[in-house]
């Protein structure tokens, strides 16, 4: 497979459920990112890793929690997330996190929290 | 004020006319620019990126960077029905830690 990847592509949970996202990317990208595009709002950072390292969380509840055990793997693992979390979830990576770096989207993950 | 700004719309253009959509930003310092596409229920695709002032053409799609002013603005020339979705503007700002802030996006409605 080429560019990034999510799976799984659409995802239906309670709010006691625990599950997780995963996102890859075969571009050889350093950087990695997660973003929540909710209805009718600008898409919203949520982490970035640069190099396995956490740069940046964008004051995001601790329900959240990303996982990033190499460049190309990152995770967001997910527990007692409210309705409000439904969203469509974005990862992206660029070569590093430099400010002329292009970011590339996956296909997302849909997420709905009954 | 919000961060990137963007009217909404939706822009309605005739097909094999040209659509201009305009994109401004608060922060002064910002470096670097990009356009994304994205279809209803798909991840944005990258258009243009554009780091310095004037216009950059790539096709049918022309990406005009004005610093002073704090916009930037795209032109798609020969508006075509595939042309329809939501665009993207995104801003990188050193003072936001290279952060990509988005704005809410320009949809976009080519009709035949």
């Amino acid at each position: 497979e080429t560019g990034v990847t999510q799976t799984p592509r659409h995802l239906v949970m309670g709010m006691t459920n625990k599950k997780s996202l995963k996102c890859e990317q075969h571009l050889g990208h350093n950087a990695m990112y997660w973003y929540k595009q909710s209805a009718k709002k600008p898409l919203e950072l949520m982490f970035v890793y640069n190099f396995k390292e956490q740069t940046e969380n964008n004051s995001v509840p601790s329900r959240f929690s990303p996982e990033c055990p190499n460049s190309s793997h990152l995770f967001l693992h997910l527990h007692t997330l409210q309705p409000e979390d439904s969203a469509l979830y974005l990862c992206a990576s660029s070569e590093t996190s430099g400010y002329t770096d292009t970011q590339y989207f996956g296909p997302g993950t849909r997420l709905t929290v009954l | 004020q919000k961060e990137v700004e963007q009217n909404s719309g939706p822009l309605s253009v005739p097909e094999g006319a040209i659509a201009s959509l305009n994109c401004t930003y608060s922060d002064r310092g910002s470096q670097s620019f990009f356009w994304y596409r994205q279809y209803s229920g798909k991840s944005p695709e990258l258009i243009m990126s554009i780091y310095s002032n004037g216009d950059k053409e790539d096709g049918r799609f022309t990406a005009q960077l004005n610093k002073a002013s704090q916009y930037v603005s795209l032109l798609i020339r020969d508006s075509q029905p595939s042309d329809s979705a939501t665009y993207l503007c995104a801003v990188i700002s050193l003072a936001a830690g290279n952060k990509l802030t988005f704005g809410g996006g320009t949809r976009v409605l080519v009709k035949p």
